[in-house]
């Protein structure tokens, strides 16, 4: 079965700052889909960044970027120049492909990130 | 584009009553919708996929009597959690994805469901 492990509950890192946030996942699949969701106190998910497995090139998406190892199963996060928005629950989730609209996601426990002033 | 509504945002109601919830998709047509189910502080469980016009599929250990899911239209899927007890109360949240993005699901704001 496929799994998402986030072993970090809770982050922090100042205003400006770099962190990085950790995923790890287990499938037998060769082509899947992951994904980090932002959920902030409004507690509505928003799409962060996505990567497909067969892409090799990191997904990046304004200051938010994805190291992709796959043969290692890791998918972690990078947020520069961190920003007080920034604050909220981070999760990993992973898709796989079925071919149809049925795309099912596993999430990761989360990873709630504080931003200092 | 792609919006999805939930409503209501929050209700109270009293413990051996039913409540509906309602998930649509505003500028779409929602191929298949997900139910989750979210505690304080906690990750999204999901508790059942629905296919427009077809039978929800329930993920294991999710009560198919107690949480009723109808998949009405390509714009709509309730949930109705029946004969509710403090223990059902939770954060519900639901998402639509479509055929033409397969690969991203959108995601409704959520309902608070308190039971006294």
């Amino acid at each position: 079965a496929q799994t998402v492990t986030q072993s970090q509950p809770e982050m922090s890192v100042q205003e400006a700052e770099t962190v990085t946030l950790s995923c790890t996942y287990d499938t037998s699949e060769s082509d899947y889909y992951l994904f980090w969701y932002k959920q902030p106190p409004s507690r509505q998910m928003i799409l962060v960044i996505r990567q497909e497995a067969y892409k090799q090139q990191n997904a990046t998406e304004n200051r938010f970027s994805v190291n992709f190892q796959k043969a290692a199963k890791s998918f972690s996060l990078k947020i520069s120049d961190s920003q007080l928005g920034d604050a909220a629950m981070y999760f990993c989730a992973y898709r796989v492909p079925d071919g149809g609209a049925t795309n099912k996601l596993i999430f990761g426990t989360g990873t709630l990130l504080a931003v200092q002033p | 584009g792609a919006v999805v509504s939930q409503h209501p945002s929050w209700v109270i109601c009293k413990s051996g009553t039913s409540v509906k919830i309602e998930c649509r998709s505003l500028d779409f047509q929602a191929t298949t919708m997900f139910w989750y189910r979210q505690f304080p502080k906690q990750s999204l469980m999901l508790m059942a996929t629905s296919n427009e016009g077809s039978k929800a599929t329930y993920e294991q250990g999710v009560e198919k009597d107690k949480f009723l899911i109808n998949h009405a239209s390509l714009t709509l899927s309730t949930l109705t959690v029946t004969s509710a007890h403090p223990e059902d109360s939770s954060f519900y949240i639901c998402s639509a994805g479509t055929i033409q993005s397969y690969n991203e699901q959108f995601f409704g704001p959520g309902t608070r469901l308190t039971v006294l």
